[in-house]
């Protein structure tokens, strides 16, 4: 019954691979989002998604593809990894409207070797 | 955009004393302004929220205050205990769906 689910928690991986993130909620919310909290635990948004359709794309290199099939699932494909990669992704939704609050995920720590 | 300064950084303080975070924010059109607790090897907890049509809102231990001429809001936690220790997020935004823009976050460590 978790509310905002990601997978894996956990991703080791080399340098220059491809690697997938995955994000589910079954709250009903319909936006989503991706952030990155660096080593210094900033907070910084990637990505919205609100009922499908990309919102929001910050200041991101394009080796960042954000997928959303449904409201319900955004996922975040990285290609070409760097080392500058390394950090933990959190999968947030929320409701736009009077009752505006965010759920975030458990997080993915990603590091790349 | 939206710029969001929380301060202190860290704040350690002796069990049962308050405990003070502050945020300033730079966009007059924010509306929304959430505070997250996140412990460690978690996610982001929303602990507690105002809207910019309150001046205050208190939770137990917890209370919230929004000053929107000043743009600044802040956290209070009173007789704080051990488990309060976390990493503390302040965020803005506006409710047209805009995304949380985060503070720097504090580190606050509650010794007994």
């Amino acid at each position: 019954d978790t509310a905002v689910s990601q997978t894996p928690k956990y991703l080791v991986t080399q340098m220059g691979n491809d690697k997938s993130i995955k994000c589910e909620q079954n709250l009903g919310h319909d936006t989503m989002y991706w952030y990155k909290q660096d080593s210094k635990k900033f907070l910084k948004i990637m990505f919205s998604y609100n009922n499908k359709e990309l919102i929001i794309n910050e200041t991101v290199p394009n080796r960042f593809s954000p997928k959303s099939p449904d409201k319900a699932h955004l996922n975040l494909h990285i290609n070409s990894l760097e080392l500058g990669d390394s950090a933990v992704y959190f999968c947030a939704s929320g409701r736009t409207g009077a009752n505006y609050g965010y759920t975030f995920g458990s997080g993915t720590r990603l590091t790349v070797v | 955009g939206e710029n969001v300064e929380q301060h202190p950084s860290t704040l350690s303080v002796q069990e049962g004393d308050s405990a003070v975070i502050k945020c300033t924010y730079s966009d007059s059109a924010s509306n929304y302004f959430p505070w997250y607790k996140q412990e460690l090897g978690k996610g982001p907890q929303l602990i507690i929220d105002i809207r910019s049509n309150v001046g205050e809102k208190k939770d137990q231990r917890i209370a919230v205050t929004l000053n929107k001429t000043a743009k600044h809001f802040s956290l209070h936690i009173t007789e704080t205990q051990p488990e309060d220790s976390a990493v503390y997020f302040c965020a803005a935004s506006n409710q047209a769906g805009t995304a949380l823009i985060f503070g720097k976050g504090t580190t606050l460590s509650v010794s007994s």
